[in-house]
């Protein structure tokens, strides 16, 4: 089955302590975007990639970090910088190679507080 | 700047009742505009698109016309079903590039049987 997994589906941080989630795709996807879902709010943009070692900042980019050494896999870092980080995250990917707005989601990581 | 409004949530209707969820959009230039669903638990699925003024997209009984004159892209069903239940975002995409999409708050659709 072709598809975006991301895990954990639930995930705790402690004050202080970076985390990561995983994002890994196998649609052969050249972009891959990181957003935040807040309870009653539109899904904003964090980072995205469109080809593998680049990366941009979205809308939203402070104290979060991101890499794209695979095509398949663009982990974010929640550093302890970012102060509120309770959220819902979800990862996305599209094909980069014709004009498509299409994008594929993952079923999201729950990132709360300790 | 750029930004679309959806009516808030949630909105509750009994199985086989009529839908409508609202969204206006507010754009510089002529912006595709999408419905996408997200069920509990998962990540969101682009549900219908519409590219150009007049375009209908359609999916799974679900229709939305793209006004440019109301600035609008409402979504409706002629009869919904308990499986319908989940939220639904009304997004616009200026740039044809998925990186430019622009969300709307969401909207929360519960069906009672």
């Amino acid at each position: 089955d072709g598809g975006i997994t991301q895990s954990p589906k639930y995930l705790f941080r402690k004050e202080g302590q970076n985390v990561t989630l995983s994002c890994e795709q196998n649609l052969n996807h050249d972009a891959m975007y990181w957003y935040r879902q807040d309870p009653g709010q539109g899904l904003r943009l964090i980072y995205y990639s469109q080809i593998v070692n680049d990366f941009q900042k979205g809308d939203i980019a402070e104290g979060y970090s991101v890499s794209r050494e695979k095509k398949e896999s663009f982990p974010l870092t929640v550093t302890s910088a970012q102060k509120n980080p309770t959220a819902f995250y979800l990862c996305a990917s599209s094909p980069f190679t014709e004009p498509n707005e299409k994008l594929f989601f993952g079923s999201g990581t729950q990132l709360s507080v300790l | 700047g750029d930004s679309v409004t959806q009516m808030e949530g949630p909105v509750t209707l009994s199985e086989e009742a009529f839908l409508t969820i609202n969204c206006t959009y507010t754009a510089t230039g002529y912006p595709s505009l999408f419905w996408y669903v997200q069920y509990p638990g998962e990540g969101l699925q682009l549900l219908l698109k519409a590219t150009k003024a007049d375009d209908k997209g359609s999916n799974k009984g679900f229709e939305a016309t793209y006004r440019k004159e109301t600035t609008s892209f409402h979504l409706e069903k002629g009869s919904v079903q308990v499986s319908d239940s989940a939220v639904y975002f009304c997004a616009l995409s200026m740039y044809s590039s998925a990186s430019k999409i622009i969300f709307g708050s969401g909207t929360r659709l519960s069906i009672r049987p």
